[in-house]
């Protein structure tokens, strides 16, 4: 069966510091892989997703960006890190088609001090 | 823009009492909704998925309808209990394979 990794589970940084969170999949090949952001009292936001190696697409102008270095890694990455950076991180992969519920992992939640 | 919206934004019942709740979606582009639920401290799980205009779903005691014409869903608990409390999350799939999320029902059921 498949499984959702994501570490770490919990960060807290400071503005102004790097980001690296790490998403990776077990259990399938060449899955779409999705990062989403709930920020505080808000909804689920997709940030960017991904169908295949070094293929991201961004759905948001933000300080944030992906990369697929391999078929089931995905990572979420910040050069400085905001304020308004922080919140919940959630990796998630496509379900079988065509009707692909998101399968999540674990989440990150990240709080920018 | 598309745009999914829940509503209510939260809802507190007491133990015992059928509730449910509103998701509503542009009827253009539709090819599913899904329904999750949200557990404090875990990840959104998949409920539902629904494709078919008057589809009607079930598992236990949540149950969940859909009119793909007019652009809605309902969301039914029966019977709530205290592990029902969750977000419940509803998600439009595009014909163009976007999934765009609502922000979600908070249902707090108190014993």
């Amino acid at each position: 069966s498949q499984t959702i990794h994501q570490w770490p589970a919990t960060l807290v940084q400071p503005v102004g510091s790097p980001l690296s969170l790490e998403c990776t999949v077990e259990g399938t090949s060449n899955p779409n892989l999705y990062w989403y952001r709930q920020a505080a009292g808000r909804g689920l936001q997709l940030l960017f997703y991904s169908v295949g190696i070094g293929q991201i697409s961004s759905e948001v102008p933000q300080n944030l960006s992906a990369s697929r270095p391999q078929d089931r890694q995905f990572i979420l990455s910040s050069k400085k890190l905001l304020l308004s950076d922080s919140g919940f991180y959630l990796c998630a992969w496509n379900g079988e088609a065509p009707y692909n519920e998101q399968f999540f992992g674990p989440g990150t939640r990240l709080t920018v001090l | 823009i598309l745009n999914v919206e829940q509503s209510p934004q939260s809802l507190h019942v007491q133990e015992g009492d059928s509730t449910n709740f509103t998701c509503s979606f542009p009827s253009s582009n539709f090819y599913a909704l899904h329904w999750y639920r949200w557990e404090t401290a875990k990840s959104p799980e998949a409920l539902f998925v629904m494709t078919l205009n008057g589809d009607e779903k079930k598992k236990g005691r949540i149950s969940a309808t859909l009119n793909t014409k007019e652009g809605y869903s309902y969301l039914y608990i029966k019977g709530s209990q205290p592990e029902d409390s969750a977000t419940y999350l509803c998600a439009l799939k595009t014909s163009y394979d976007k999934v765009i999320f609502g922000p979600g029902t908070s249902l707090s059921v108190i014993p």
